[in-house]
């Protein structure tokens, strides 16, 4: 079966760093994804690694480590906008390129 | 880019009632679309996907049902709605490596 876990809820302060980490047991793994979700509206794509290794972009990084089913995601600079569900999502299957998406983790930015 | 129209946004319907929700994609053909539902507390659920037209592939049983008529559209079904089938249904559309979502139903059954 698959299982994907992330923590529930986090709180940060504006102007911090906070790293988001996933787990996974997959059978089958072809890339695992981050998506970032306003509450009320659709998931917007946030990250994609499917090497090992850290991807920057901006004010966002995800890493990941195949061997150890481990992801994070990190966020720097933290503004108030960032509160948010993060969804880790791992894709299984090359062909169908079906999604898998963990329960979400509901970040607080405080000021 | 891709969009996803994805209608109606919002929907109150009582138990036993049948369901109709419809998404269309636009700028991209032969898309793969998906149909998942988010319910209150809980991650993203994959119900329904189709590689093309006429192929439908359901990931859970239930009372749902998905066609896909034509190439860029996805329709969820259902003849007689649960009281947990409320939920957030989302239509996704995928171009490797991003998913596109449309914007979402949220669908209250009462």
């Amino acid at each position: 079966g698959q299982n994907i876990d992330q923590p529930t809820e986090m709180t940060a302060t504006e102007g911090a760093i906070v790293q988001i980490n996933c787990t996974y047991q997959t059978s089958g793994f072809n890339g695992l994804f981050w998506y970032q979700q306003h509450a009320g509206e659709a998931p917007t794509f946030l990250s994609y690694n499917v090497l090992d290794g850290l991807e920057e972009k901006g004010r966002f990084s995800s890493f990941l480590s195949r061997s150890k089913g481990y992801s994070y995601l990190l966020l720097k600079e933290l503004q108030m906008k960032d509160s948010a569900s993060y969804l880790c999502a791992v894709r299984i299957g090359a062909g169908s390129y079906q999604l898998t998406f963990g329960k979400g983790t509901k970040l607080s930015v405080i000021p | 880019s891709q969009t996803i129209h994805q209608w109606p946004a919002t929907l109150v319907q009582p138990v036993g009632s049948p369901l109709s929700l419809e998404c269309t994609v636009e700028g991209t053909s032969n898309p793969n679309l998906y149909w998942y539902r988010q319910a209150a507390g809980r991650g993203l659920q994959l119900l329904f996907y189709s590689v093309g037209i006429g192929q439908i592939s359901s990931e859970v049983p239930q009372n749902l049902s998905a066609s896909r008529p034509q190439d860029r559209q996805f329709i969820l079904s259902s003849k007689k709605l649960l009281l947990s089938d409320s939920g957030f249904y989302l239509c996704a559309s995928t171009r490797v490596p991003e998913a596109f979502f449309g914007q979402g139903t949220r669908l209250t059954v009462v």
